[in-house]
């Protein structure tokens, strides 16, 4: 069983849709994220939830909104796709910001 | 927020051969963790350390919290190791952690 799930692993779309990405985890963590990987492989985080709270908002635009239906999932959805979007998301989940473990990433492609 | 330096920032090594992979930071911290990113772009934890010794298998690692560093130590490097190391830290507050740019590591066979 995968730890940390999330699908799709590739989105293509066009410059004003609407998307969502959705993680699973299955470690029984308390706490869930969004990571961010550009093209120069650089990582940042975006959103976190301890027990379905919003503890972490990093300066990410309105259009990004995350979603903790319970402790164990964690949904993206992106409003009005541009073409700076484009990018490797990564889920994360860890026990107390303890040790992380990604999801294998969504590559979305924004045209 | 933290700063985080990584060295080098490239590296290319023969099957078989030891590695140093640095990692700087500003800061104070709670939490420091390496990873692996490997060439399909899978992120392994490799490990969590916040202070001390750790080893597996053939990888280890050393944080002296006090000195703002840690590394990681690759022996008898094969070609799987290729890929990128990221060192990763968070300090006392409620920031996530802080990635450093990473080190590519290429072995050859």
């Amino acid at each position: 069983d995968t730890a940390v799930s999330q699908t799709p692993k590739y989105l293509v779309t066009q410059m004003g849709n609407d998307k969502s990405i959705k993680c699973e985890q299955n470690l029984g963590h308390d706490t869930m994220y969004w990571y961010k990987q550009d093209s120069k492989k650089f990582l940042k985080i975006m959103f976190s939830y301890n027990n379905k709270e919003l503890i972490i908002n990093e300066t990410v635009p309105n259009r990004f909104s995350p979603k903790s239906p319970d402790k164990a999932h964690l949904n993206l959805h992106i409003n009005s796709l541009e073409l700076g979007d484009s990018a490797v998301y990564f889920c994360a989940s860890s026990q107390s910001f303890e040790k992380l473990f990604f999801g294998s990433g969504t590559q979305l492609s924004v045209l | 927020g933290i700063q985080v330096e990584q060295s080098p920032p490239d590296l290319i090594l023969q099957e078989g051969a030891n590695s140093t992979l640095r990692c700087n930071f500003s800061d104070s911290v709670n939490n420091l963790q390496w990873f692996h990113q490997n060439p399909w772009g899978q992120l392994i934890n490799l490990f969590y350390i916040p202070s001390g010794t750790k080893q597996n298998g053939r990888l280890s690692a050393t944080t002296v919290a006090t000195e703002r560093y840690s590394l990681l130590y690759i022996s008898s490097s094969q070609t799987t190791d290729s890929g990128v190391y990221f060192c990763a830290v968070k300090g006392g507050g409620a920031d996530g952690l802080t990635f450093g740019k990473g080190t590519h590591l290429i072995i050859q066979p």
